[in-house]
């Protein structure tokens, strides 16, 4: 079991349907990351809020929109996506405060979301 | 530049023989690393870190890695290996210092095998 929880597991949607995944993590983490991996391959870096505010967002095409509502909480909202898009989609979270070296605190992963588009 | 390299793709032991998943890395600020490992259908879970306090490190499940920065290398290593060590293995450097501070250079993965 992990401490960053997602939800749902699996998710099948169609390429003109709306959906969302949702992370959640009570370990008190002020930075939390939206990350994409397909089969074989290492994570891709999509999001990052740092203090429930977006600090770095991939280049991320807009059909996926993240949300922090809180420090606990992460969203990612899908609409209109591809095919290209199925993949596991894992949140994680880490420590952070204003100092430099909490930038090399590590990742809490969760254990994803595998989407399929069809 | 920053960049990791993970020199096998896969690599395949018998159970109880000892494992070597090897890395390098290069990076123009002091990095900090790590080794994820990822079990089918699972998240990333962290089972060691380097950050620039003793260069051997040891991790969870038995496994350590030694930074030697006259090599660029951070491999690591396992005496014994079990079969529930087959998984996907990442090495990961994670950048302070520079315009990518906070982002996370990630190998492309090495596959261990672990035959009975």
């Amino acid at each position: 079991d992990t401490e960053v929880t997602q939800t749902p597991k699996h998710l099948v949607m169609g390429m003109t349907n709306k959906k969302s995944l949702k992370c959640e993590q009570h370990m008190g983490h002020r930075a939390m990351y939206w990350y994409k991996q397909k089969a074989k391959k290492p994570p891709e870096l999509m999001f990052v809020y740092s203090y429930e505010k977006l600090s770095i967002n991939e280049s991320v095409p807009s059909r996926f929109s993240p949300e922090c509502p809180n420090s606990s909480l992460l969203n990612l909202h899908l609409h209109a996506l591809q095919p290209e898009d199925s993949a596991l989609y894992l949140c994680a979270s880490s420590h952070r405060d204003r100092g430099l070296s909490s930038y090399n605190s590590p990742l809490h992963f969760g254990n994803g979301t595998r989407l399929t588009v069809t | 530049a920053q960049s990791v390299t993970q020199l096998d793709s896969h690599v395949s032991v018998s159970e109880g023989t000892p494992v070597l998943l090897r890395c390098n890395y290069s990076s123009s600020y002091s990095p900090s690393l790590f080794w994820y490992v990822q079990h089918p259908n699972k998240g990333l879970q962290l089972l060691l870190k380097y950050t620039s306090a003793a260069t051997l490190v040891k991790g969870i499940n038995g496994f350590e890695a030694e930074f030697k920065k006259s090599e660029t290398s951070f491999h690591l290593t396992k005496p014994s290996a079990h079969m529930s060590d087959a998984a996907e293995y990442f090495c990961v450097v994670s950048v302070v210092g520079s315009s990518n501070t906070g982002k996370l250079i990630f190998g492309q993965g090495t596959t261990l095998q672990v035959k009975p």
